[in-house]
């Protein structure tokens, strides 16, 4: 079966830095997708890394390592609008469907 | 921004009824999606669509669901018996080609099995 992992919930304060991490153990991999999730909302795409390394938009950045199954979210300069869920998906070799984590709940502070 | 558009909201019925969620996805999107999402639960895949027929479907895409696209715009997801466990949220989406730029999701419908 397929396996991705994410921490559950993170909390950290407005205009700081977070980092949500996902593993993921699938069977084929065509990519990796954060997407953000308001409650009771649609998931909104967010970042797509097929390649190792950095992809960068805007206040937020995603990294994947495809040798070590991992991947992470960047958020700069937090706002209170950032929190929410934010979630880790994968998709499989010649697949469009995706696999989804469970999701990160992250609560701003002031 | 085109959008995704699911009807209705919010759908209570009664176990054993059948019904009928329906979506209109983004005009020039060629690859159509259904997922749901229990309540505190992951997103899970039900079943995509490409060219007028299933190209995956899940586990949990069993009998009892069936999707079709009757005219040039919507896009269907039935559900013959309902169950109590089929209460959900169902998510359409749709992309275009390819995966780059993700997937557009629908608001959701809200489905209640009593």
């Amino acid at each position: 079966g397929q396996n991705i992992d994410q921490p559950t919930e993170m909390t950290a304060t407005e205009g700081a830095i977070v980092q949500i991490n996902c593993t993921y153990q699938t069977s084929g991999f065509n990519g990796l997708f954060w997407y953000q999730q308001h409650a009771g909302e649609a998931p909104t795409f967010l970042s797509y890394n097929v390649l190792d390394g950095l992809e960068e938009k805007g206040r937020f950045s995603s990294f994947l390592s495809r040798s070590k199954g991992y991947s992470y979210l960047l958020l700069k300069e937090l706002q209170m609008k950032d929190s929410a869920s934010y979630l880790c998906a994968v998709a499989l070799t010649g697949a469009n469907n995706l696999f989804f984590g469970t999701g990160t709940r992250l609560t701003v502070i002031p | 921004e085109p959008e995704v558009t699911q009807t209705p909201s919010h759908q209570v019925t009664q176990m054993g009824q059948e019904v009928i969620l329906r979506c209109v996805p983004i005009s020039n999107h060629l690859y159509f999606y259904w997922y749901r999402q229990i309540l505190g639960q992951k997103v899970e895949f039900l079943v995509s669509f490409y060219n007028n027929e299933i190209s995956e479907k899940s586990e949990i895409f069993d009998d009892q669901f069936s999707v079709e696209r009757p005219d040039g715009s919507n896009f269907t997801l039935k559900i013959r018996s309902t169950k109590l466990e089929d209460s959900a949220m169902y998510f359409c989406a749709s992309t275009r080609q390819g995966l780059k730029n993700g997937y557009t999701f629908g608001s959701g419908t809200r489905l209640t099995v009593v």
